[in-house]
């Protein structure tokens, strides 16, 4: 049973591009997180949704920024014309619908964002 | 809102010695729960421990024990006989039971070094 899984692992792109982080939850789970972490600081939450829902995105900045997680395919972390400061590592985790304790346990690897 | 604070942003300690992480939290629910992460080089995000707030006896595993204090509102971890492989940042963690509310929330962390 793979892992949560994110691609890429890393991103480079110039101020003004878009960038679009993706994440495949473990087998069986229908729930997933993203998390940002700037440099020298710890996870902060962005945003939490369930198939074809979002159901919590309070952490998210309100321009610029969207989620998606489709029914079919991974979710999608979209960040449209990047700049400098959303240089950072991007955390999705998930969990299945019937363990609340899974947000605990299942990180992907992260994708390092880079604008230049 | 709750916060998580740990207050030593960086600790050394001999190979096979012990160390404790500090954690505090502030919360106003009775029931939650804690987590302390690993986070290597190679920033995957590793659970380490987890207590819920309902059980008075503090989980261990392995190397690995926290010291729970409830109504101090503190939350250590204690890793016992260094090894240098534990060498890594280290995020104590908190998580509301409301499953509408189902965001983490993480300390600045706090950078272990092992010397050998």
């Amino acid at each position: 049973n793979a892992g949560v899984m994110q691609n890429p692992r890393h991103l480079v792109r110039r101020r003004g591009q878009e960038a679009r982080l993706r994440c495949s939850p473990m087998k069986g789970h229908s729930h997933v997180y993203w998390y940002r972490q700037l440099p020298e600081e710890g996870l902060k939450f962005m945003v939490y949704l369930q198939k074809e829902n979002i159901i919590d995105e309070s952490g998210m900045p309100k321009e610029r920024f969207s989620a998606e997680f489709p029914k079919e395919g991974p979710s999608i972390l979209r960040i449209q014309q990047v700049v400098r400061g959303d240089s950072a590592a991007y955390f999705c985790a998930s969990s299945p619908p019937w363990d609340l304790w899974a947000p605990g346990g299942f990180f992907g690897p992260g994708t390092r964002l880079t604008v230049l | 809102a709750q916060t998580v604070t740990q207050s030593q942003p960086e600790m050394s300690v001999q190979e096979a010695e012990t160390v404790t992480l500090s954690c505090t939290y502030d919360t106003s629910e009775s029931d939650y729960y804690l987590f302390w992460y690993k986070q290597p080089p190679s920033r995957q995000m590793i659970l380490v421990i987890r207590q819920e707030a309902y059980k008075q006896q503090n989980a261990t595993e392995n190397r690995f024990s926290v010291n729970f204090q409830k109504a101090a509102k503190s939350f250590s971890l204690k890793i016992s006989d260094s090894q240098l492989g534990d060498a890594a940042m280290y995020f104590c963690a908190y998580r509301s039971p409301n499953p509408r509310d189902d965001k983490i929330i993480f300390g600045k962390g706090t950078r272990l070094h092992i010397l050998p």
